[in-house]
């Protein structure tokens, strides 16, 4: 159980377009969906937490115009990355829990997305 | 400030021998602690959790973890490994907010376990 999909799992684009992520859980409903982003051996940084219904809370440097999130239902939350350029390109991956039914219920991790942006 | 540190950065460990990973939190209160292992490319997968009672708590894949609060440690542990542990492992904590809903999920650096033939 508590299963989380993203997709896609790789994407390549050239710079200046938008690329959108999508992060489902598959089977338990998402009240709360959390975005990270990992560099290449670094741990994970926290960009942003959405609750269904609600705009997404945004870390500090996070500019929010560039990614945006949304989180319209309680399976899936999407990522745009809007206007990308290279220094976008990285590992991004969601995560999403219960919460609101369950408080011990722990954040399940979708695989990533690696977001390479020519 | 809230914290989670993992002094080590790189472990190589031969298949078959013991492994321990150090996680140490800096909380007001007992967080929720976590362990997670990240295969290369993929997401994160949790090995086990703490969030209250016992202090040795058993994971998947035979990993288990012992929470100190004397030492303000939660450190994850497997008797025999296998070359298949190879991986990166994260500790995290969070605190709950009064309102039923989680906190930030706050992750150490990381470790990265190496398995030797």
């Amino acid at each position: 159980g508590a299963v989380v999909s993203q997709h896609p799992s790789w994407v390549i684009c050239k710079s200046g377009t938008s690329v959108k992520i999508e992060c489902r859980s598959l089977d338990f409903q998402a009240t709360t969906m959390f975005w990270y982003r990992q560099f290449p051996k670094q741990s994970l940084m926290l960009m942003a937490t959405s609750n269904e219904g609600s705009k997404a809370t945004y870390e500090q440097g996070v500019e929010k115009d560039k990614f945006l999130i949304n989180h319209a239902s309680l399976t899936l939350s999407t990522l745009t990355v809007t206007s990308a350029h290279p220094e976008d390109s990285s590992f991004y991956i969601c995560s999403a829990t219960a919460a609101r039914d369950r408080v011990d219920q722990p954040q399940h991790f979708g695989d990533g997305t690696r977001l390479s942006i020519l | 400030a809230q914290s989670v540190t993992q002094p080590d950065i790189h472990i190589t460990v031969s298949e078959g021998a013991s492994l321990e990973l150090r996680c140490n939190y800096s909380y007001g209160a007992t967080p929720y602690l976590f362990w997670y292992v990240q295969s290369p490319g993929q997401g994160l997968q949790l090995l086990l959790k703490y969030f209250s009672g016992d202090t040795l708590v058993q994971g998947i894949k035979g990993f288990e973890a012992e929470f100190k609060r004397s030492q303000s440690s939660f450190n994850l542990r497997k008797p025999s490994v296998h070359w298949s542990d190879a991986a990166e492992y994260f500790c995290a904590g969070a605190v709950v907010r009064t309102t039923d809903s989680w906190g930030k999920l706050q992750f150490g650096a990381g470790t990265q376990v190496v398995v030797t033939p």
